[in-house]
C-alpha cells in the first residue's frame, strides 16, 4: 500500500535554514502537504503543492517536489525557535471524490538558540 | 480565520463504554474526515464523509465506529464499546477541493 517516509529528527541553529525531506510511494497523488504540530496542539496546514508543480514558495517556506523520485522537501529559511515542532508530510490518496491523507511519522525539528 | 473545533479536548472512559466525539466543521466545507494518532505512531485515516454518507473508510473503522451529522452542522464519531487500544488522539478534518484543515483533537484514554 501507499507509504510516506520521513527522517525522525532534525536539529538546526537559529537563523540557519532547515530542510525536511519526505519520500512517498503513490505516483498518482495529486496533492502533497506539509503540516506542523506543536506540543499538545492539532495539525496546522503549512503549505501544499499540486503534483504538476516543481516548486512552491510561501514567505520563509519553500516546497520542492521531484515527482520522478517521489521526493518532497520543505525548506524553512531563517529558522526561529518558534519553528520547533513536528512536521508531517502527507500525500492525498485520490481514489474517491476527495481522497484521504496518508501521513509520514513526522520529523521533530529542534531549533537551538 | 475560520477553524475546526472539537469537543471534548480530553475524555477518559472505562473499557466497554460508549463515547461520542464532536466536531464543528468550517462552515462552507463539504468533506469531513476522522483521523487518529496513537501515541508515537502515524496519523491514520479512519473515515471520510460527504453528502451525508460515508465516502471511504479504513480497516480500522469497524462496526464499533459510526459517524453522523445529526443536525447538519456538527459531525460526530461514536465508538460503541471502547477498547484499550482505542486510546489515541482523534482528529476531525474538514476540507474543500484541495485542502484539509484539522481540529485540535480529542485525547481519548480508555482504562
Amino acid at each position: 500500500g501507499e507509504d510516506v517516509e520521513q527522517s525522525l529528527f532534525l536539529s538546526v541553529r537559529e537563523g540557519d535554514s532547515s530542510v525536511i525531506n519526505c519520500t512517498y510511494t503513490d505516483s498518482s497523488s495529486t496533492y502533497l502537504y506539509w503540516y506542523k504540530q506543536e506540543p499538545g496542539a492539532g495539525l496546522q496546514l503549512l503549505t501544499y503543492i499540486f503534483s504538476n508543480m516543481d516548486m512552491k514558495q510561501d514567505q520563509r517556506l519553500t516546497v520542492l517536489l521531484n515527482k520522478k523520485d517521489k521526493h518532497l522537501s520543505l525548506r524553512i529559511a531563517d529558522t526561529q525557535t518558534g519553528d520547533s515542532a513536528i512536521y508531517f508530510c502527507a500525500e492525498r490518496e485520490d481514489g474517491g471524490s476527495q481522497g484521504n491523507l496518508i501521513f509520514g511519522k513526522g520529523t521533530k525539528l529542534s531549533v537551538k538558540p | 480565520e475560520p477553524e475546526v473545533t472539537q469537543t471534548p479536548s480530553h475524555q477518559v472512559t472505562q473499557m466497554g463504554q460508549e463515547v461520542i466525539l464532536r466536531c464543528v466543521p468550517i462552515s462552507n466545507h463539504l468533506y469531513f474526515y476522522w483521523y487518529r494518532q496513537i501515541l508515537g505512531q502515524k496519523v491514520e485515516f479512519l473515515v471520510s464523509f460527504y453528502n451525508n454518507e460515508i465516502s471511504e473508510k479504513s480497516e480500522i473503522f469497524d462496526d464499533q465506529f459510526s459517524v453522523e451529522r445529526p443536525d447538519g452542522s456538527n459531525f460526530t464519531l461514536k465508538i460503541r464499546s471502547t477498547k484499550l487500544e482505542d486510546s489515541a488522539m482523534y482528529f476531525c478534518a474538514t476540507g474543500g477541493q484541495e485542502t484539509q484543515y484539522f481540529g485540535p483533537g480529542t485525547r481519548l484514554l480508555v482504562l
